[in-house]
């Protein structure tokens, strides 16, 4: 089967970085992407991984191993609006999207 | 560019009644269309897949003749909730994606559907 992991909950200090893992186990492997979600809201999007290696955006960076089926997202400078819940999916080899249940990163100050 | 919206935003209605939600793409055409669905504190659920003049591709264990799912033009795809239950009560958000090679979807800001 298809199996997307991520910690269910993360909490981390207003101005200290954090970094969210997801492991997947997936039919075939089109690309990664993270998604931020807050509450009540769509999910909008952070980045899209498809090789191997580390995507640097602004605050945001997106790591990629396709052979350990591993990814993690790093948030530097956390601000108190980054608390949100941050979701990993992976397009399969049907270019459909598994999605996995989300982190719900909690910033405290 | 690539702006989804969806309407109405929340909705409440009573139990066997259907509801109709509408989700357009803005400023670009999309071919895909996607309906999910996010019980709280859960992740998003695929519901179903839907092509511009096709019929929907729906997931194991959607009912098809439950959520009526039209897209009729390039921008514009409608999910239809019919004979609403107090369990269908969920967060619907649909997705559009570009026509093209891109594998990115751009969400719509989703409706709350609450059944009484």
């Amino acid at each position: 089967g298809q199996n997307i992991d991520q910690p269910t909950e993360m909490t981390a200090t207003e101005g200290a970085i954090v970094q969210i893992n997801c492991t997947y186990q997936t039919s075939g492997f089109n690309g990664l992407f993270w998604y931020q979600q807050h509450a009540g809201e769509a999910p909008t999007f952070l980045s899209y991984n498809v090789l191997d290696g580390l995507e640097e955006k602004g605050r945001f960076s997106s790591f990629l191993s396709r052979s350990k089926g591993y990814s993690y997202l790093l948030l530097k400078e956390l601000q108190m609006k980054d608390s949100a819940s941050y979701l990993c999916a992976v397009l399969d080899s049907n270019y459909q999207l598994i999605w996995g249940a989300g982190t719900k990163l909690i910033i405290k100050p | 560019g690539a702006v989804v919206s969806q309407h109405p935003s929340w909705v409440i209605c009573k139990s066997g009644t259907s509801v109709k939600i509408e989700c357009r793409s803005l400023d670009f055409q999309a071919t895909t269309m996607f309906w999910y669905r996010q019980f709280p504190k859960q992740s998003l659920m695929l519901m179903a897949t839907s092509n511009e003049g096709s019929k929907a591709t729906y997931e194991q264990g959607v009912e098809k003749d439950k959520f009526l799912i039209n897209h009729a033009s390039l921008t514009l795809s409608t999910l239809t909730v019919t004979s609403a239950h107090p369990e269908d009560s969920s967060f619907y958000i649909c997705s559009a994606k570009l026509a093209g090679e891109s594998a990115e979807q751009f969400f719509g800001p989703g409706t709350r559907l609450t059944v009484l």
